[in-house]
């Protein structure tokens, strides 16, 4: 069975400042990555995703993930946050079942 | 393209009453899951539908949840009868095809409180 760790569950961080969010998978098959983004009050928004290909992937919004398969890993960093970054973060995974198992989420938190 | 939507938006019942939750997935998209995800922790899937077909409900308490997806279309979730442990946001989602490759669409979810 697949799972996900998320190993922040919060991270404060000041507006400008950067940021990283971690995510580690197991599964014994080829994969699919997600990070999802929730904001407060609203549904689930796909942030971007690995298929395959380019082991880096960004986002319309300045969001870049890095698909470490070694190291299982699909970590969310973004240079500079601003305030509207605010929100809760959900790592996920797909595999062949398509079967979509996300994350315990990291909330975070911007500062001005 | 019209997004999943899910009625109602918010509901409040007391322990042991009956819900029911509806979903209606983007057009053309054959399969469909219900995610429960309780305050503080990821969503976790409960039922996974391709067309009318259940492919997956490993997860779900078929003591007190059950869902049906007729025609392959809109779907509905039901508790019965509900558990304090029950409050939570119910997630639906739907895909063209079940992979990841194409997408999974969200709904707004509905926000479940058992008093």
């Amino acid at each position: 069975a697949q799972s996900v760790t998320q190993l922040d569950s919060q991270v404060p961080v000041f507006e400008e400042a950067p940021v990283e969010l971690r995510c580690n998978y197991s599964s014994s098959v080829s994969v699919y990555l997600f990070w999802y983004v929730q904001y407060p009050n609203q549904g689930l928004q796909l942030l971007l995703k690995y298929l395959s290909g380019s082991t880096l992937v960004e986002s319309i919004n300045g969001f870049e993930a890095e698909f470490n398969k070694s190291q299982t890993s699909f970590h969310l960093r973004k240079p500079s946050v601003h305030i509207s970054d605010t929100a809760e973060y959900f790592c996920a995974v797909s595999d062949s079942g398509n079967k979509l198992t996300f994350g315990g989420g990291t909330r975070v938190l911007v500062k001005p | 393209e019209a997004g999943v939507a899910q009625s109602p938006r918010y509901k409040i019942i007391e322990k042991r009453q009956s819900v029911a939750f509806w979903c209606n997935p983007i057009s053309g998209h054959a399969t469909l899951y219900w995610y429960q995800q309780i305050l503080g922790q990821g969503p976790k899937l409960l039922i996974q539908f391709q067309n009318n077909g259940v492919v997956d409900d490993s997860q779900l308490p078929k003591d007190r949840f059950s869902a049906e997806r007729l025609k392959g279309v809109d779907s509905t979730l039901k508790i019965q009868p509900a558990k304090l442990e029950d409050s939570a946001v119910y997630l639906c989602a739907s895909s063209l095809d079940g992979t990841g490759a194409v997408g999974y669409t969200f709904g707004s979810g509905t926000r479940l409180t058992v008093v």
